[in-house]
């Protein structure tokens, strides 16, 4: 079964300072990997997908790399910003037919930018 | 603008009450899917439908149920059979398997 995991679970940072998030998986079976960012009590915002046989995707201030061979995948972000205060996201979607639209996703890393 | 719109926010309900959660979407998306997120859990999948008047159970179906009567609609009931229904539920969508998911804002269910 497909298992996902962001490391670390929470992380503080100072306004500037460039962000660096993990997230792991077992299977190399995707289709492909999205990086979602979820505010408090709110619903996910895709930042960045990437599919399989791609190495990375950028968009501003974000760059997202994916290794598939070794399961990894990192979310990088420049001179953070407080605006930049979520829980981060990561989820695979299998390629195996049992597991057809289950998103599986890790628990998150929840960032906090101080001014 | 395309996107899913998730109604009410807010919901609450008695003990021994059904509740349904509305989806809906304008991205002319065929996937559609309901998650449960409780803190430090993360997101598990209840039901998922790929096509019209078709669904399949995700990991947590026991004491929901849903519908997939027209291609823009996905509503979620809780029913009473579900013990710890407290959580917030995310409808999401997608198309084709190469593409990414799109989410809704959420509803937090809360008994009362």
């Amino acid at each position: 079964k497909q298992e996902v995991t962001q490391i670390p679970a929470a992380l503080s940072v100072p306004e500037g300072e460039n962000l660096v998030l993990n997230c792991s998986f077992t299977d190399s079976a995707i289709y492909n990997l999205q990086w979602f960012r979820q505010d408090p009590g709110k619903g996910l915002t895709s930042l960045l997908l990437i599919q399989s046989s791609q190495r990375e995707q950028t968009s501003g201030r974000l760059n997202a790399s994916l290794d598939k061979s070794s399961g990894r995948s990192t979310l990088y972000i420049a001179a953070s910003q407080p605006g930049d205060s979520a829980t981060y996201l990561c989820a695979v979607r299998p390629t195996t037919t049992d597991s057809w639209g289950k998103l599986q996703f890790g628990a998150g890393t929840q960032v906090v930018v101080t001014p | 603008d395309g996107g899913i719109t998730q109604s009410p926010k807010y919901l609450f309900r008695k003990e021994g009450q059904n509740v349904t959660l509305s989806c809906e979407q304008n991205l002319n998306h065929d996937a559609m899917y309901w998650y449960r997120q409780d803190p430090g859990q993360g997101l598990r999948l209840i039901y998922y439908s790929q096509i019209v008047n078709d669904f399949q159970k995700g990991d947590i179906a026991e004491g929901y149920s849903v519908s997939r009567e027209k291609k823009e609609s996905f509503p979620l009931t809780v029913t009473s059979a579900q013990k710890n229904p407290t959580a917030f539920y995310l409808c999401a969508s997608s198309h084709g398997t190469g593409n990414g998911y799109t989410f809704g804002s959420g509803t937090r269910l809360t008994v009362v």
